[in-house]
């Protein structure tokens, strides 16, 4: 799988967009883009993913840059309760061990 | 509807000591896995499961153990339990491998070895 690499941190205020971002200068054709974040002392929650065009669900949008080396996952209006830990990661569709490789993530803190 | 569900939450253990952690899932998904999260170094898959009846090792697979007789349950054994195991485990399942279908995390089961 490729990597990824994420500012180790960032703070927004609440009521306003928290936009993080992840390079992945080096994801190949089959390679999908997944964020995925985790609340203290919870498990991961799957948020988001996408290929390369930009994505919206009811948790967030991901936008992916056209040579997609990168890409931005947006929560649009941050709550305290969106404070977590935002992991990005690349992950090619090769199989049934096609796993999800975490690194350390962006440590995301929402300010009243 | 649980999702996934880990027990127990907590355990701490004597070197040497073996226990099952176990994994149950309600969402009939075919695909099972276990990670370790230790601080610094992110999730390491230990070992997954494609099916009831199957089981396959990870990145992380040494000094453990793991059964899927049932399709809803996923069971991690530790035989001799080492200070190295300490760590949070999660279990996770998923539909199928296909991009569409996210994988679905417990909330853990915090072990320490002593």
């Amino acid at each position: 799988d490729a990597k990824t690499t994420q500012p180790t941190s960032m703070d927004c205020a609440e009521g306003r967009a928290a936009n993080l971002p992840c390079n992945h200068s080096t994801i190949s054709g089959n390679e999908y883009v997944y964020w995925y974040r985790q609340i203290h002392s919870q498990g991961p929650q799957y948020i988001i993913h996408g290929l390369k065009n930009n994505e919206t669900n009811e948790m967030a949008s991901l936008i992916i840059t056209e040579d997609r080396k990168s890409s931005t996952l947006i929560l649009p209006h941050a709550t305290l309760r969106d404070t977590a830990v935002y992991y990005c990661i690349v992950r090619a569709l090769t199989g049934a061990n096609s796993k999800l490789t975490f690194g350390k993530g962006i440590t995301l803190s929402v300010r009243p | 509807n649980a999702g996934v569900t880990q027990t127990p939450k907590f355990r701490v253990l004597k070197t040497g000591q073996s226990m099952t952690l176990l994994c149950a899932q309600d969402m009939n998904h075919e695909y099972m896995y276990w990670y370790r999260q230790d601080p610094g170094m992110g999730l390491r898959l230990i070992h997954y499961s494609v099916g009831e009846g199957t089981t396959a090792k990870g990145e992380v697979p040494d000094g453990y153990n793991v059964s899927r007789l049932k399709k809803q349950n996923f069971l991690l054994g530790l035989e001799s339990a080492a200070p190295s195991q300490t760590s949070v485990y999660f279990c996770a399942s998923s539909y199928s491998w296909q991009h569409n279908q996210p994988q679905h995390f417990g909330d853990g089961t915090r072990l320490s070895i002593l």
